[in-house]
């Protein structure tokens, strides 16, 4: 089945940049793309973008194209996110999704993480 | 500016059922599998739904799902105290290489 453990909740300034782990167990990291997916406060479920562990390869939303980046350590099995030039609207708790093998869902979740952006 | 759509909230008593509507358009729902999820803001959300209408292990048969066209449905019936969450549909949409939600719906019991 899987677990995914995501890392600590941070606080920034606006302009800083964050990064945000998750790290996979009971599985083979490879085998299953990952997206990052956010809820900022009062608002719905927002996805971000994708990564295919196995090769490395992206895909972003629109809207956070050239300041958001997907990577993986497949020795640690660890998924990273970072997100630049923060702002306030960035506020928002931050999750990791195991995409399933239709590719059209998420079967596990990171228990998420809270980034607060604020001066 | 969710492309897919979602009544904003729907209520029922312990013990009936209540249905949530999805509805999307032939560059999502109309070409992909519609999936559900039970979220509690600040808690990981919980796959319900998938392939339209397959249930994970685990899920509760009073939960059920359905596609027509370009919509999606999900039934709830026997409500419990603990269904009260936000739920979201999702699904790929084709024309914007990117996954959508719905806007959300929250259920009252």
């Amino acid at each position: 089945q899987g677990q995914l453990v995501q890392s600590g909740a941070e606080v920034k300034k606006p302009g800083a940049s964050v990064k945000v782990s998750c790290k996979a167990s009971g599985y083979r990291l490879i085998d299953q793309f990952m997206d990052w997916v956010r809820q900022a406060p009062g608002q719905g479920l927002e996805w971000m973008g994708r990564i295919d562990p196995s090769g490395g390869g992206t895909s972003y939303a629109q809207k956070f194209q050239g300041r958001f980046t997907v990577t993986r350590d497949t020795s640690t099995s660890t998924v990273y996110m970072e997100l630049s030039s923060l702002r306030s609207e960035d506020t928002a708790v931050y999750y990791c999704g195991r995409v399933g093998h239709d590719y059209v869902h998420f079967d596990n979740w990171g228990q998420g993480t809270l980034v607060t952006v604020s001066s | 500016q969710s492309v897919l759509t979602q009544p904003p909230s729907v209520s029922a008593a312990p013990g009936q059922g209540v249905t949530i509507s999805c509805s999307g358009s032939g560059s999502n729902i109309g070409q992909n599998y519609v999936s559900w999820y039970q979220h509690v803001p600040g808690t990981a959300p919980k796959l319900l739904i998938y392939e339209n209408n397959k249930r994970p292990s685990g899920i509760a048969d009073r939960i059920s799902g359905s596609k027509s066209g370009t919509s999606g449905t999900l039934g709830i019936t026997g409500l419990q105290a603990g269904d009260e969450a936000d739920y979201y549909c999702g699904t790929w949409d084709s024309s914007l290489s990117a996954y959508v939600f719905g806007t959300g719906t929250k259920v009252t019991v």
